[in-house]
């Protein structure tokens, strides 16, 4: 089992063009997430999909798109990159009950000039 | 939604000393504490969890305490080594039901374990 992976690993952008960070897990897991990680203020929710097919806003959605391409792929897209999108993203995934843990990627640095 | 305070932010402890990390939260639907931790460059690692319905859970040198009623939950590690020296982050999960549940995370607390 591979669990979380994520492409690319690093990933430099100037401002205003786009990408698609891709996640995916071979866990079976029913949910999905991405997190930002800066300096000094933890994890922060992107958006999730609580099951295939459902997509909602986290705390910090403003600038992102995702989709849940299908069970195990979940994408996250910056239309129009900034630099306070300049950061690390984690994608997550879990079974779907409460008490479950939840799986972490190994990240993708992004800098955005 | 929930919020989930974390202390201290930075802790440094001599090896050996015992080092806990405390953290509230507001919604009292959470039901479910995990702790990760984060070392340099890697990615976050549950080392241990506890539910709503437990008050302590110990797995060897770490243990983790919640307070349903002041809502906060502690994590304690003792004996700490040179290789506990990390951040790690406390969590709260919340949702509605079925597969609906998401992780609100602290802050992190950066442990530097001296020899």
């Amino acid at each position: 089992n591979a669990g979380v992976t994520q492409t690319p690993k690093f990933q430099v952008l100037k401002t205003g063009q786009s990408m698609t960070l891709q996640c995916a897990q071979d866990m079976n897991h029913n949910s999905m997430y991405w997190y930002r990680q800066d300096p000094g203020m933890g994890l922060r929710l992107i958006y999730y999909s609580a099951s295939e097919g459902t997509t909602d806003k986290g705390e910090v959605p403003n600038g992102y798109n995702v989709s849940r391409l299908n069970k195990r792929e979940f994408s996250l897209r910056l239309e129009s990159a900034a630099p306070s999108q300049t950061s690390v993203y984690f994608c997550a995934s879990r079974a779907g009950s409460a008490y479950n843990e939840q799986f972490f990627g190994p990240g993708t640095r992004l800098t955005v000039l | 939604g929930e919020n989930v305070e974390q202390h201290p932010s930075t802790l440094s402890v001599q090896e050996g000393d015992s080092a806990v990390i405390k953290c509230t939260y507001s919604d009292s639907a959470s039901n479910y504490f995990p702790w990760y931790k984060q070392e340099l460059g890697k990615r976050p690692q549950l080392i241990i969890d506890i539910r709503s319905n437990v008050g302590e859970k110990k797995d060897q040198r770490i243990a983790v305490t919640l307070n349903k009623t002041a809502k906060h939950f502690s994590l304690h590690i003792t004996e700490t080594q040179p290789e506990d020296s990390a951040v790690y982050f406390c969590a709260a999960s919340s949702g509605s039901g079925g597969s609906n549940y998401k992780l609100t995370f602290g802050k992190g607390t950066l442990l530097t374990v001296n020899p």
